[in-house]
């Protein structure tokens, strides 16, 4: 049982290229997310999905893109790096979005380093 | 605006106890979560509280007061594996998770 699994776990960028971050997750979660977690502030959403065909924005979306044309893959897209997207980028998935304790089972991260 | 707060370090000693405390001011309620998340690694999920009181699990314990806008995660038995930052979150109205930045636990021998 995989759980989620993230690619790259590091990747190095020039500003201006593009990129995207696989993930993947093999629990049939409804629910998947990609945070950004920097120095010193808690992890900010992205982007989020509740099902497949369905995503949305969450706290920071500037400069992403997302997709969910399966229920087991969330591609996060970088459209233009910029230094300012440096961090460590985490998917994360569970059953369901609402009602109840919806624990996340975060993949392992993706350490982005924007030149 | 939404805010959690929690202390940025804390440091203690070996087989001694820790309570590391969680603020928060948030646009409804829906739960309150702890993580645990080792240096270099991804978050893992400790607790959750939705009620008042204390939920023990084993050599941790979460307790939650609504009313204060207040929790704390208590680290019994302490042991070095245990160095760790420890993420409180909270889920508002939406049940969109609300992010505390840690705590970072130091245990000494």
């Amino acid at each position: 049982n995989a759980g989620v699994t993230q690619t790259p776990k590091f990747q190095v960028l020039k500003t201006g290229q593009s990129m995207t971050l696989q993930c993947a997750q093999d629990m049939n979660h409804e629910y998947m997310s990609w945070y950004r977690q920097d120095p010193g502030m808690g992890l900010r959403l992205i982007h989020y999905s509740v099902g497949a065909g369905i995503t949305d924005q969450g706290e920071v979306p500037n400069g992403y893109n997302v997709s969910r044309s399966t229920t087991e893959d969330f591609p996060l897209r970088l459209l233009s790096a910029a230094p300012s997207q440096t961090s460590v980028y985490f998917c994360a998935s569970s059953y369901s979005s609402g009602t109840g304790a919806n624990v996340l089972t975060f993949g392992a991260g993706s350490r982005l380093t924007v030149l | 605006g939404q805010n959690i707060d929690q202390p940025t370090e804390m440091t203690a000693t070996e087989g001694a106890i820790v309570q590391i405390n969680c603020t928060y001011q948030t646009s409804g309620f829906n739960g309150l979560f702890w993580y645990q998340q080792h240096a270099g690694e991804a978050p893992t999920f400790l607790s959750y509280n939705v009620l008042d009181g204390l939920e023990e699990k084993g050599r941790f314990s979460s307790f939650l007061s609504r009313s204060k806008g207040y929790s704390y995660l208590l680290l019994k038995e302490l042991q070095m594996k245990d160095s760790a930052s420890y993420l409180c979150a909270v889920a508002d109205s939406n049940y969109q998770l609300i992010w505390g930045a840690g705590t970072k636990l130091i245990i000494k021998p």
